[in-house]
């Protein structure tokens, strides 16, 4: 069975500076996604970012970007310029590609992200 | 930009009643799931909907819980007897090409 881990229950960051946040996994497939989402006070689930298994290139999105290292099953989380907007929790999870999981997400216990001003 | 849209955002009820969570997925996804989230823990799976069935379910949902898509919009999750221990957000999401996309949540208080 797959699994994701998250080992910073709490990050803290000076706004404007860069933090990342780290995600290990483990899956014996091949094919598979990842995500970030950002869950801010109102507990909305909000995509960050995606990565693909297939795909060597990191993802980026503006401010975010990833750090996916597949033979490490790790995919961290960058943040630069971190803004008072992003505090928030973060998530890891974990998609099979393929049907058999019925593409069920699987999560990370989540990283409380803090700016400070 | 189509969303999924869940109602209420926030409900309240008394323990051993029932409660039905709604939520309109986006009209051309198929497969569809619950998540709970209870307070300070991490996201579970709890369903998931395919083709007017359920196609996997977790040890969480048992008998307690049932889904439907009665009218083949709306996607229901019922808890026939609460529980204080189901207290806790839930989450419809529907399954796009890649990701999931996420209803804003329910809060279930039971008292």
């Amino acid at each position: 069975a797959q699994t994701v881990t998250q080992s910073q229950p709490e990050m803290s960051v000076q706004e404007a500076e860069t933090v990342t946040l780290s995600c290990t996994y483990d899956t014996s497939e091949s094919d598979y996604y990842l995500f970030w989402y950002k869950q801010p006070p109102s507990r909305q689930m909000i995509l960050v970012i995606r990565q693909e298994a297939y795909k060597q290139q990191n993802a980026t999105e503006n401010r975010f970007s990833v750090n996916f290292q597949k033979a490490a099953k790790s995919f961290s989380l960058k943040i630069s310029d971190s803004q008072l907007g992003d505090a928030a929790m973060y998530f890891c999870a974990y998609r099979s590609a393929t049907y058999h999981s019925n593409y069920q997400l699987i999560w990370g216990a989540g990283t409380k992200l803090i700016i400070k001003p | 930009e189509p969303e999924v849209t869940q109602t209420p955002s926030h409900q309240v009820t008394q323990m051993g009643q029932e409660v039905i969570l709604r939520c309109v997925p986006i009209s051309n996804h198929l497969y569809f799931y619950w998540y709970r989230q209870i307070l300070g823990q991490k996201v579970e799976f709890l369903v998931s909907f395919y083709n007017n069935e359920i196609s996997e379910k977790s040890e969480i949902f048992d008998d307690q819980f049932s889904v439907e898509r009665p009218d083949g919009s709306n996607f229901t999750l019922k808890i026939r007897s609460t529980k204080l221990e189901d207290s806790a957000m839930y989450f419809c999401a529907g399954q796009g090409l890649t990701e999931a996309f996420f209803g804003q949540g329910t809060r279930l208080t039971v008292v």
